[in-house]
């Protein structure tokens, strides 16, 4: 099976201006998370998805938002950038997001400048 | 109080020993258990997963909870250098508020010299 997949794998943005990540789920999962690493903060939960549904979100303001597609790849947006943003995004999926186990994509670093 | 902490580490042992890493959680109602192992400019690898008191053995890797406790281990015997990494103590609580949120601690850097 295929891991998760995350694109791009690198980007670089200017302060105010938005970004939109993309991670596809291992074939058959339905369940995506997302969490900011950062060196200071460590890893952060933002929110998790389900059938196209948002079940849960962390203490993240609402710059973050996300989506999830019919066949579970999930999109995650940050508006009005700020330096602080720069981060190495991570999606993570599991078959039903109860206590089953997460795998994570490669990430996405994120430069703000 | 962190919800979930680990020992500070650096841990340095030296290939061929046993590293153990340990992990204490604050809320009682916590119900899963993870390790993940993250090398430098890499994302989180799930190594161990454990649900109920008591010892899981993977290969080299066992991992140990005591819930009465709250606390999880993970020995790493017959340690060799390409285990050299971060090693992060992730926690799920039970309920609807903790669907697919996994709570980590800071990460303990192991480093196993030859």
């Amino acid at each position: 099976k295929a891991g998760v997949t995350q694109t791009p794998r690198y980007l670089i943005k200017t302060r105010g201006q938005q970004v939109t990540l993309s991670c596809s789920p291992i074939s058959g999962h339905r369940s995506v998370s997302w969490y900011q690493q950062t060196p200071g903060q460590g890893l952060q939960f933002l929110f998790e998805y389900f059938s196209e549904t948002q079940r849960n979100k962390g203490n993240f303001p609402g710059r973050f938002s996300g989506r999830q597609f019919s066949n579970s790849r999930s999109e995650m947006n940050v508006s009005t950038l700020e330096l602080g943003d720069s981060a190495l995004y991570l999606c993570a999926s599991s078959s039903r997001g109860g206590r089953d186990e997460q795998y994570f994509g490669p990430g996405t670093r994120l430069t703000v400048t | 109080q962190k919800e979930v902490e680990q020992n500070s580490g650096p841990l340095s042992v030296p290939e061929g020993a046993i590293a153990s890493l340990n992990c204490t959680y604050s809320d009682r109602v916590s119900q899963s258990f993870f390790w993940y192992r993250q090398y430098s400019g890499k994302s989180p690898e799930l190594i161990m997963s454990i649900y109920s008191n008591g010892d899981k053995e993977d290969g080299r890797f066992t991992a140990q909870l005591n819930k009465a406790s709250q606390y999880v281990s993970l020995l790493i015997r017959d340690s060799q250098p390409s285990d050299s990494a971060t090693y992060l103590c992730a926690v799920k609580a039970s309920g609807g508020t903790s669907y697919g949120k996994l709570t980590f601690g800071q990460g303990t850097i192991l480093t196993v010299h030859p």
